[in-house]
């Protein structure tokens, strides 16, 4: 079956560093893939979103490449600020008829200090 | 434009009651997934609602049922609560403009079972 693996967290960070969250799937076929953000207390918020081989999406200065030879869509940001803090999910969600649920990841915690 | 709204924000029941968790779409979404997100995991897919009917299940016991009524409007109920079953639940909706392809997520119900 489908299924997303996320690099394991917690990850802190200091205030205008550089960040990675590296994600990879397993799919059949060619699955949309999205970031998802949840902060304190929320639900999911979609930050971004890649329905093809080599689309980028980006949103609010994050970014994330959908690579089918690698089967990833890793997430970055060049420089985070506090308010980042937050834990990310990556997601997917097939393309077959009965395949509308999205899969998600385990989700990343980070943490953003100033 | 109100997004998904979910009631209520908290529950606390005992083992072996019953709960019946509410969701209304964002408006001109006409499809509902439920999703259990326990501590610490990423979302997992319950099931999902179109034209007032289950279209798609994840791996949840008989105990987990649903209905869409024609307003497109959900209720998730779950018998014969289980410890296990606390979780904060989450609903989305998507649009047949999009191709269902993206989903959109309320803020939640946390349910304590004791």
């Amino acid at each position: 079956g489908n299924s997303v693996t996320q690099m394991e967290g917690p990850v802190t960070l200091s205030e205008e560093a550089f960040l990675t969250i590296n994600c990879t799937y397993t799919a059949t076929g060619y699955p949309s893939l999205f970031w998802y953000v949840q902060y304190p207390g929320e639900g999911l918020q979609l930050l971004l979103k890649a329905t093809k081989a080599d689309d980028k999406g980006s949103n609010k200065g994050f970014e994330a490449t959908y690579r089918k030879e690698t089967t990833s869509f890793h997430l970055e940001k060049g420089s985070v600020q506090v308010s980042d803090s937050a834990v990310y999910f990556c997601a997917l969600r097939g393309r077959s008829q009965g395949a509308q649920k999205l899969v998600f990841g385990q989700g990343t915690r980070l943490t953003i200090n100033p | 434009d109100a997004g998904v709204t979910q009631s209520p924000t908290h529950l606390i029941k005992t083992r072996g009651q019953q709960v019946t968790l509410r969701c209304s779409p964002k408006s001109g979404h006409d499809t509902v997934s439920w999703y259990q997100q326990a501590l610490g995991q990423g979302p997992q897919f319950i099931f999902q609602y179109y034209e007032e009917e289950e279209r798609q299940r994840g791996n949840f016991p008989d105990r987990f049922s649903g209905h869409q009524f024609p307003n497109y409007s959900s209720e998730l109920n779950v018998n014969a609560l289980l410890l296990g079953d606390s979780a904060l639940y989450l609903c989305a909706s998507s649009d047949p403009g999009t191709g269902r392809n993206i989903q959109y997520f309320g803020a939640g119900t946390r349910l304590s079972v004791l």
